[in-house]
């Protein structure tokens, strides 16, 4: 257990509909991240958060995916309208962001079927 | 955009010691080179980080030569739970890469 939490751990959706995760980071820590993985496939960077700032987004893989950060503590990562191809692991990662330690630390990951 | 390559898979035998090579080209001077562990259904975990020359850890121990042009993480004595998928991470402000990832399989 590194300390990031993620909810929920799984996710069975039918295409067209919203979907949010949550996702907890380890409490002070400054960067947030999201990736998206597929079977077979490498984590995918989506975005990352320096506290509330969304510093990167342009990775979103379409305007249906969005993030937020509100408080600078937990995010959330919806999906609108979705569809089949979505369906992959949705992990989320936190890091204190300072020079000399970017380690990331992993939360379990939120598996999404869409059907 | 700094974009790693590594071997896809890398069979070994508890006991010995495994070396696995990742190429970044085009790496930042401002980037770390980190290397994650991920087993089934799981999320990555840390394994070890640089920037240059040699780190070490309980765990492992990561070379870099002074071009930083490549890295290669070594694992000192595989065992059975060693087998995992074996991902390079370049790190940058904006710009954060997984490789293709390194199936490593230890054999008893």
């Amino acid at each position: 257990d590194t300390g990031v939490s993620q909810d929920p751990r799984h996710k069975i959706t039918k295409r067209g509909q919203n979907v949010t995760f949550r996702c907890d980071p380890i409490s002070e820590h400054n960067r947030l991240y999201w990736y998206r993985q597929t079977l077979g496939q490498g984590p995918e960077f989506l975005t990352y958060f320096q506290n509330e700032a969304q510093l990167e987004k342009s990775r979103l893989l379409s305007d249906r995916f969005s993030a937020e950060r509100p408080k600078g503590s937990f995010s959330t990562l919806e999906i609108q309208r979705t569809e089949q191809g979505d369906s992959a692991m949705y992990l989320c990662a936190s890091s204190q962001g300072l020079a000399g330690d970017e380690t990331q630390y992993f939360g379990p990951g939120t598996r999404l079927l869409v059907l | 955009l700094a974009k790693t390559t590594q071997p896809i898979s890398m069979d070994s035998y508890e006991g010995q010691e495994v070396n696995i090579t990742c190429s970044h080209n085009n790496i930042a001077t401002n980037d770390y080179i980190t290397w994650y562990q991920q087993f089934p259904s799981q999320g990555p975990r840390f394994i070890i980080q640089g920037y240059k020359t040699k780190v070490t850890n309980e765990v492992a121990s990561l070379f870099i030569p002074a071009d930083r042009k490549s890295s290669t993480l070594s694992l000192p004595r595989v065992s059975l739970s060693d087998t995992a998928v074996y991902y390079c991470l370049v790190e940058g402000r904006r710009a954060l890469t997984f490789g293709s990832g390194t199936r490593l399989q230890v054999q008893p």
